[in-house]
């Protein structure tokens, strides 16, 4: 989806290291999430937030933080206490409505070296 | 609590082949229904939705979907198979509470035989 830019493509981590995971978009979009994606697994919500300055743990919030600083950015720090990061990240947004579906950028691959 | 359930992880078809991919959901209220289909290394893409206005609802590239409430089923289908459908495909349910949350399933990965 055009309107949402996920950076960098591919992220490596060294142990014991924090990494971030940006997300940015033009749609004017108020709720936005993050998701993690692992082989057979299907897609497992991590964190979202629904306006600004405020956020909500998904079902698999430990070892990851966020911010909401402005509508149109949402970062996504993978921590040092994700023991297991290596996985497909996924950020999405939606507009408001609970008929609205959610919209996907295209993603950001994070591997441990 | 809402949930998908897709049957078959992998299913094989025939180019020119029907393609039929399974979907049940569980909610306590009329739920919302979503399709998204997904290619490597890229984000998922909006195949189609169900937001009660008609029960078979048709989507981008030639699938539908039909809305099942006594077989709790959103099954996707495609009359004829093409070897750029072969990909994953997600179904997802919306949250119970109004939130714009929604639920995935596992995903079924089609694969196209010429």
């Amino acid at each position: 989806d055009g309107g949402i830019t996920q950076s960098p493509k591919y992220l490596f981590r060294k142990e014991g290291q924090n990494v971030t995971l940006s997300c940015e978009q033009n749609l004017n979009h108020d709720a936005m999430y993050w998701y993690r994606q692992d082989p057979g697994q299907g897609l497992r919500l991590i964190y979202y937030s629904q306006i600004v300055n405020d956020f909500q743990k998904g079902d698999i919030a430990e070892g990851y933080s966020v911010s909401r600083e402005k509508k149109e950015s949402f970062p996504l720090t993978v921590t040092s206490a994700q023991k297991n990061p290596t996985a497909f990240y996924l950020c999405a947004t939606t507009d408001r409505g609970g008929n609205q579906p959610q919209h996907f950028g295209d993603g950001t691959r994070l591997s441990i070296l | 609590a809402q949930s998908v359930t897709q049957l078959g992880s992998h299913v094989s078809v025939s180019e020119g082949a029907l393609v039929l991919l399974r979907c049940n959901y569980s909610s306590s209220v009329p739920p919302y229904l979503f399709w998204y289909v997904q290619y490597p290394n890229q984000g998922l893409q909006l195949l189609l939705k169900y937001t009660s206005a008609a029960t078979l609802v048709k989507g981008i590239n030639g699938f539908e979907a039909e809305f099942k409430k006594s077989e709790t089923s959103f099954h996707l289908t495609k009359p004829s198979a093409h070897m750029s459908d072969a990909a994953e495909y997600f179904c997802a349910v919306s949250d119970e509470t109004g939130a714009n949350n929604l639920f995935f399933g596992t995903g079924t990965r089609l694969t196209v035989i010429p």
